[in-house]
C-alpha cells in the first residue's frame, strides 16, 4: 500500500458526460501529480500542483481541469468525454518539487470506461 | 527533448535466475533521476528503486539493482533470483527536473514473465 489513495477505482460512463476523479495523496506529500495510461497513448503526464497551486503542465486536454484543495486532496474533472478518454488514471504524490530526488508514490488508479 | 526508450517488450525468465531489463535515456539536463516502477496484472504502480544523475554508487533495494552507466546513458533494471510474482510490466521512468517540475516521462515498458 503505498498511501495514496484514489476513487473510485472503477467508472462507467456514456459520451459526453462529467466525471470527477479523486485522489488523497500520502501524508505530508504536497506534490500531486496526474497521469494517463491508455493503450496507444502509454503513460502519460496530465498535471501537477504543489500545495495548492498549479506546477506544471503535460499533455493535458482542455476538456480536462484539475485543482488541489487546502487539505492536499486533488480532483481531476473530465468532461464531454468521449471514447478515446477511456484509459487508467492515476495519482501520485511526492514530498516536493523540482531540484529534490523524491520518489513519486502511485495510488491503485481510476479505471475510467466510456461507451 | 527527453526520452526513455525501452527496446524489449518482453522477456522470459526462469525461477530463481537472474534477467536484467534494458532503459536508455536522453536528456540535457546534467540533473535528472531514472526510476524503475512494476505494474502486475492487478493494474497498481509500484515503486521499485532510483538512482540519481549525481550518484556514484549504483542503487540497490533487495534484489532490485540498478545497472547505471552514465556515459552510455543506460539505466538498466537487475532483478536477481527471479520470482513467479515478479511477473508483471516494468516501467523505466525519468525524472525531468527543469521548471520546476517533478513530472516523470515513462517508457513503453517490458513484460516480464517468470516461469517455473
Amino acid at each position: 500500500d503505498s498511501g495514496v489513495t484514489q476513487t473510485p477505482k472503477h467508472l462507467i460512463t456514456a459520451t459526453g458526460q462529467r466525471v470527477t476523479l479523486r485522489c488523497s495523496p500520502r501524508s505530508g506529500d504536497l506534490s500531486v501529480y496526474w497521469y494517463q495510461q491508455s493503450l496507444d497513448q502509454g503513460l502519460q503526464f496530465l498535471i501537477q500542483y504543489y500545495n495548492g497551486e498549479e506546477r506544471a503542465k503535460g499533455n493535458i486536454l482542455e476538456r480536462f481541469s484539475a485543482q488541489q484543495f487546502p487539505d492536499l486532496h486533488s480532483e481531476l474533472n473530465l468532461s464531454s468525454l468521449e471514447l478515446g478518454d477511456s484509459a487508467l488514471y492515476f495519482c501520485a504524490s511526492s514530498v516536493t518539487t523540482s531540484g529534490s530526488p523524491y520518489e513519486q508514490y502511485f495510488g491503485p488508479g481510476t479505471r475510467l470506461t466510456v461507451t | 527533448a527527453q526520452k526513455i526508450t525501452q527496446t524489449q517488450p518482453g522477456m522470459f525468465v526462469q525461477e530463481k535466475e537472474a534477467v536484467t531489463l534494458d532503459c536508455t535515456y536522453d536528456t540535457s539536463d546534467p540533473s535528472y533521476g531514472l526510476f524503475w516502477y512494476k505494474q502486475p496484472s492487478s493494474g497498481e504502480m509500484i515503486f521499485l528503486i532510483y538512482q540519481g544523475s549525481y550518484d556514484q554508487q549504483n542503487a540497490t533495494e533487495g534484489r532490485y539493482s540498478l545497472n547505471f552507466q552514465k556515459a552510455r546513458k543506460s539505466a538498466n533494471l537487475v532483478i536477481s533470483a527471479s520470482q513467479l510474482g515478479d511477473s508483471a510490466m516494468y516501467f523505466c521512468a525519468m525524472r525531468e527536473g527543469r521548471e520546476g517540475t517533478d513530472k516523470l516521462i515513462f517508457g513503453t515498458g517490458t513484460r516480464l514473465q517468470v516461469f517455473p
